[in-house]
């Protein structure tokens, strides 16, 4: 079965550092791949997708990575601050409904 | 905002009551769904409404019971849920069903006594 790996401890970084989120996946061959922020006690918000054909995506301090034969996307923020910390969401998609990771939770510390 | 809107926002039930779940969308968007999120599990999907039809039903128990009578509006109507049942309700749309980004609601945090 499809099986989406985001890493459950939560990522702690220092201000100004550059986070790096991981998400995994097994079993699946999307044709897109989504990530979305969520605050406590709110729903997600969409922040950049990337599809298969591209290895690489910018916006603004987000950059998404997407290695299709490594089965892995990675999520960087750039000279992180503390308004960051949130939990980030990983979503594949492909045939119809993206399936979503469980998140991982980053903490940015002043 | 996010332009979907979702009401309550909170809501404690009995395990006997009958209570419905709002949502709004004003994206002109077509589709619309509703996901449980519970602590330390991924976003499960439950229903999916492509222009006013159910195009997904992902294995829901009956005790929940959607209705989408127009492109804007989604209800989850609940009744005689269960303990486990409590956590958060979310809606949200898209363009299209599939291919798209998903423009989520605040959510219905659930909590069923």
């Amino acid at each position: 079965s499809q099986k989406i790996e985001q890493n459950s401890e939560a990522l702690n970084i220092q201000e100004g550092k550059t986070a790096t989120l991981t998400c995994n996946y097994t079993n699946y061959s999307p044709a897109y791949l989504q990530w979305y922020r969520q605050d406590p006690g709110r729903g997600p918000v969409f922040l950049l997708l990337i599809r298969e054909n591209e290895k690489e995506k910018r916006k603004e301090r987000l950059k998404v990575t997407f290695d299709t034969t490594l089965k892995q996307s990675l999520f960087h923020i750039t000279a992180s601050q503390p308004a960051d910390s949130a939990t980030y969401l990983c979503a594949l998609g492909g045939s119809y409904i993206p399936t979503f990771g469980r998140g991982t939770s980053l903490i940015v510390h002043p | 905002e996010t332009g979907v809107t979702q009401t309550p926002r909170h809501l404690v039930m009995g395990m006997t009551n009958k209570k419905s779940l709002k949502c709004e969308q004003h994206l002109g968007h077509n589709a619309m769904y509703w996901y449980k999120q519970s602590a330390k599990k991924p976003l499960e999907l439950m229903f999916v409404y492509s222009l006013e039809e159910r195009v997904e039903n992902n294995s829901v128990p009956s005790r929940f019971s959607p209705e989408c009578p127009n492109s804007s509006h989604l209800f989850l109507h609940l009744h005689t849920l269960q303990p486990e049942d409590s956590a958060l309700y979310l809606c949200a749309s898209s363009q299209d069903p599939g291919l798209d980004i998903q423009y989520f609601g605040a959510g219905t945090r659930l909590s069923v006594l």
